[in-house]
């Protein structure tokens, strides 16, 4: 079975701070990997993904995400944190082949993330 | 706009009822995805849909089911409410056929329920 921790469930930076949101993963096969953002009440929007390829990934609004496959670990950073950062991130994975758990997401507990003036 | 709908936004009701949510997915894709967000479990997969026949399940209890339609919409049925089912419940939509490469969900706003 797939399972997801991220480290720390708040973190808080000050504005233009880098931000780093950790997160590791146990899978038996390294499976796909994505980072989800939630604003207060709002759905989840997908920051950025890894499948295959290069294991530095870049997202939406300044963020990316390393695949290191030896440390089972997929963290996010932010070179400079803005006000409007300030959300819920949350690590996700999901089995890279077919069979039953096909297309399920494993998601970690979260981070909140309080970027400070 | 992820381009995915959830009906009602807000429900409210009381323990032992039943109630129906709502998702219709973005134009073109074939599956869709429950889940429950709570502050005790976090956010758990419930059930998958995929050109209207089940295609995954996961933490979904026995009272609750859903289905997708021939137009794709899908429909998450919660009965004998406890007080314990209030959360957040999202859909999520995908293109998800059996060649896709990598699983990429787009998620509704959600349903928050409410069980008093």
């Amino acid at each position: 079975a797939q399972s997801v921790t991220q480290l720390g469930s708040h973190v808080s930076v000050s504005e233009g701070a880098l931000v780093l949101l950790r997160c590791n993963y146990s899978s038996s096969v390294p499976p796909y990997l994505f980072w989800y953002v939630q604003y207060p009440n709002q759905g989840l929007q997908l920051l950025l993904k890894y499948t295959t390829g290069a294991t530095l990934v870049k997202g939406i609004n300044g963020f990316e995400a390393e695949f290191k496959k030896s440390e089972t670990s997929f963290h996010l950073t932010k070179p400079s944190a803005h006000m409007s950062d300030a959300a819920e991130y949350f690590c996700a994975v999901s089995p890279n082949a077919g069979g039953t758990s096909y297309g399920k997401l494993t998601f970690g507990q979260g981070t909140i993330l309080t970027v400070h003036p | 706009d992820s381009g995915v709908t959830q009906t009602p936004k807000h429900l409210i009701t009381a323990t032992g009822q039943r109630v129906t949510l709502r998702c219709s997915p973005r134009s073109g894709d074939l599956s869709v995805y429950w889940y429950q967000q709570s502050l005790d479990q976090g956010l758990q997969f419930l059930i998958q849909y995929y050109n209207g026949e089940e295609r995954a399940k996961g933490n979904i209890l026995e009272r609750f089911s859903a289905q997708q339609f021939p137009d794709l919409h899908s429909e998450l049925n919660l009965s004998s409410l406890e007080l314990g089912d209030s959360a957040l419940y999202f859909c999520a939509s995908s293109v998800a056929t059996t060649l896709d490469l990598y699983n990429e969900q787009f998620f509704g706003p959600g349903t928050r329920l409410t069980v008093l």
